[in-house]
C-alpha cells in the first residue's frame, strides 16, 4: 500500500539558517510525491510536486525537494529560513484511483 | 491551476443539526475529494465525487452521515449530519488530479457544541 512517513512532529531552525523537513515513502511503481503547507486557519496551499525528471524539484516561496529514489525520501529544503515559513507541512503521495495520502504533518518553527 | 471557493469558512452548530459544505470550482474537473482534518491532525479522505454517479467513500464513513452531492463538473457539496462534538474538524475539498496537482478550498472550521 502507499504511505508515506514524516518522522518528525516539530522542527526548529533559526532564522536564517537552512531548514529540512523529512518525508519517506512507500509505493509500488513510480512515485507520485507533493508538498503542501498549512498556516493557521488556512487551507492548505501547494508547494511543490515530484512526477518526473530532475530529483531535485524547485517549488514556491523558495523551497526545494530532493527525491532520492534509493533512500525512497523526498525532504523539503530551504536554504534560509523566514520567520513566515513557521506552519505545518505535509509531504503526500498519490496513491490508488489517484487519491491522495498525506503523512501526519510536520509543524516547523523559525526562530527569530 | 484550479481555484477552488469553499464556504462556510467556519461555522458553530448545535449537536443533532446539520450542516452543508459547498465547493466551487473554477473550471470542470472529473473527480473531487472530500477531507477531514480534526484537531491536531492530518488529513483523513472522507470520500471521491464523480459526476454523475454515487459518491465513494472511504473505510469509517458512511453515505448517511456524509451525504454528498456533485450536480455537474464544477460543484460538490458534503453535508454533515446529525452532527455531535465529534465532528467538529475542518473540511477541505479538492480536485484532481490535473496536470498531476491537487488544489484544496480553503476549508471549513466546524465546532459542533
Amino acid at each position: 500500500a502507499q504511505s508515506v512517513a514524516q518522522p518528525e512532529d516539530q522542527v526548529n531552525v533559526a532564522e536564517g539558517n537552512p531548514l529540512t523537513v523529512k518525508c519517506t515513502y512507500s509505493v509500488s511503481g513510480n512515485p507520485y510525491l507533493f508538498w503542501y503547507v498549512q498556516y493557521p486557519n488556512r487551507g492548505l496551499q501547494f508547494l511543490l510536486k515530484y512526477i518526473t525528471g530532475d530529483n531535485l524539484v524547485k517549488g514556491s516561496y523558495g523551497f526545494e525537494a530532493e527525491f532520492n529514489k534509493s533512500q525512497t525520501s523526498f525532504h523539503l529544503k530551504k536554504p534560509s529560513a523566514l520567520v513566515s515559513d513557521s506552519a505545518l507541512y505535509f509531504c503526500a503521495v498519490r496513491g490508488r484511483d489517484d487519491k491522495i495520502i498525506f503523512g501526519k504533518g510536520t509543524r516547523l518553527h523559525i526562530l527569530p | 491551476s484550479a481555484v477552488i471557493s469553499q464556504k462556510p469558512s467556519r461555522d458553530i452548530c448545535q449537536r443533532g443539526t446539520s450542516l452543508t459544505i459547498q465547493c466551487q470550482v473554477d473550471s470542470q474537473v472529473t473527480m473531487m475529494f472530500w477531507y477531514r482534518q480534526q484537531p491536531g491532525q492530518s488529513l483523513t479522505l472522507i470520500a471521491t465525487a464523480n459526476q454523475g454517479s454515487e459518491a465513494t467513500y472511504e473505510s469509517g464513513f458512511v453515505i448517511d452521515k456524509f451525504p454528498i452531492s456533485r450536480p455537474n463538473l464544477t460543484f460538490s457539496t458534503l453535508t454533515v449530519s446529525n452532527m455531535s462534538p465529534e465532528d467538529s474538524s475542518i473540511y477541505l475539498c479538492s480536485d484532481g488530479p490535473i496536470n498531476y496537482g491537487y488544489t484544496f478550498g480553503s476549508g471549513t472550521r466546524l465546532t459542533v457544541v
